[in-house]
């Protein structure tokens, strides 16, 4: 089956810290690779994503590489802010068959960023 | 505007009663979804739709009727709630192409007492 796993939590870090969240996957079939973001209280919200191996997905200085070989796709940030604290999933979606209809999440890594 | 609304925000119920929860979007997708997202932040897939068809259903009681009157509009019907119900739900749009991204909404925490 497919599956995504996040390292686990939390990652605390002060601000302008480099921040890595590792995601590696398993999956039958090719899968695009997605990081959502959620803010306390609030839904997830699309962060980045790639849809086939090579591609770098980048967005609010958040980058992130789709790796075939080692079948991951970590999320990396040069330096952190403080309204960076959230919890971060790391997510696959394959490309054909009823599969496409379904979003498979890492368990999620919380992330606290202090000033 | 909100792409994907859901209501309500906040639900708290006693156990064996029935409740429902609403959601729409307006991004013109054809698909759309329910997840359950526990205490320690794991998120499950509970149900998927694409154009009013259920597509997955994932081994959820069937205590939990989803339905779909058009496409734009999937709601969550729970029968005679239980404790273990407690949870925040989301309700999610997106294509039905690999490498489209969701849209969620902000969710709904059920509390069952």
């Amino acid at each position: 089956g497919n599956s995504v796993t996040q390292m686990e939590g939390p990652v605390t870090l002060s601000e302008e810290a480099f921040l890595t969240i590792n995601c590696t996957y398993t999956a039958t079939g090719y899968p695009s690779l997605f990081w959502y973001v959620q803010y306390p209280g609030e839904g997830l919200q699309l962060l980045l994503k790639a849809t086939k191996a090579d591609d770098k997905g980048s967005n609010k200085g958040f980058e992130a590489t789709y790796r075939k070989e080692t079948t991951s796709f970590h999320l990396e940030k040069g330096s952190v802010q403080v309204s960076d604290s959230a919890v971060y999933f790391c997510a696959l979606r394959i490309n054909s068959g009823g599969s496409n209809y379904k979003l498979t999440f890492g368990k999620g890594t919380l992330l606290t960023v202090n000033p | 505007d909100t792409a994907v609304s859901q209501t309500p925000k906040y639900l708290v119920t006693q156990m064996g009663n029935d409740k429902s929860i609403k959601c729409e979007q307006n991004l013109g997708h054809d698909t759309m979804y329910w997840y359950k997202q526990d205490s320690k932040k794991f998120l499950k897939i509970m149900f998927s739709y694409n154009n009013k068809e259920l597509i997955i259903n994932e081994t959820v009681p069937n205590r939990f009727s989803p339905k779909s009157p058009d496409k734009a509009h999937l709601n969550l019907h729970i029968n005679s709630l239980e404790l273990g119900d407690s949870a925040v739900y989301f309700c999610a749009s997106s294509q039905p192409t690999g490498g489209a991204g969701a849209f969620f909404g902000q969710g709904t925490r059920l509390t069952v007492v």
